[in-house]
């Protein structure tokens, strides 16, 4: 069936650090790709998404670029802070999911000054 | 404006007994799931509505789980005789349309305990 694969942490990072979360899927037909990002405290958080393949998503600085020839979304962000410290969900919808989410297990990221 | 709303924030309950959690979405959102998160873990989905009728409840684990969303709005999540293996954060999301592509909007979930 439809999953997700995420690459396990936790990852710790100083300031300014190039970020790199690797995430591949194995799905029928073409999924929608999303990171979702969930802070401390706080719930999910939808960070990019991309519902095509060779679309990019973009935001606060994160990008993810939709790979179907590697089956893989890999979050980067060329320079992290502190603020980004959270756990990160890489997740797939398709259309045979009948539109639930699968989720990967999250990876914990801390970013130290 | 106002995301989505889930409560009780917190449940305690002991073995046996039965919880209702319940869910309010976004407003104007047709489509509405359950997911649950055990720690350390990604959300695994329970069911999901469109509407007022249950599309796919292929993720309930088995027939202690119930769901309703009578209204089309509000849906409450019904566990029977809980288990202690029951204990978990229970999300609920909304999406304005149903389809695959459509962002899925979390509420802050209900974490239960059962003893």
């Amino acid at each position: 069936g439809d999953s997700v694969t995420q690459m396990e942490g936790p990852v710790t990072l100083s300031e300014e650090a190039f970020l790199t979360i690797n995430c591949t899927y194995t799905a029928t037909g073409y999924p929608s790709l999303f990171w979702y990002v969930q802070y401390p405290g706080e719930g999910l958080q939808l960070l990019l998404k991309a519902t095509k393949a060779d679309d990019k998503g973009s935001n606060k600085g994160f990008e993810a670029t939709y790979r179907k020839e590697t089956t893989s979304f890999h979050l980067e962000k060329g320079s992290v802070q502190v603020s980004d410290s959270a756990v990160y969900f890489c997740a797939l919808s398709g259309p045979n999911t009948g539109n639930q989410f699968y989720f990967g297990t999250g990876t914990s990221l801390t970013v130290i000054p | 404006g106002a995301g989505v709303s889930q409560t009780p924030s917190n449940k305690v309950t002991e073995k046996g007994k039965y919880v209702e959690l319940r869910c309010d979405p976004i407003s104007g959102h047709t489509a509405l799931y359950w997911y649950r998160q055990s720690l350390g873990q990604g959300p695994e989905f329970l069911i999901y509505f469109q509407g007022t009728g249950a599309a796919d409840d292929s993720g309930l684990p088995n027939d202690r789980f119930f769901a309703v969303r009578p209204e089309g709005s509000v849906s409450t999540l019904k566990i029977q005789r809980t288990e202690r293996g029951d204990s978990a954060v229970y999300l609920c999301a909304s999406s304005l349309l149903p389809s695959a592509q459509e962002t899925q909007y979390f509420g802050p979930g209900t974490r239960l305990l059962v003893l």
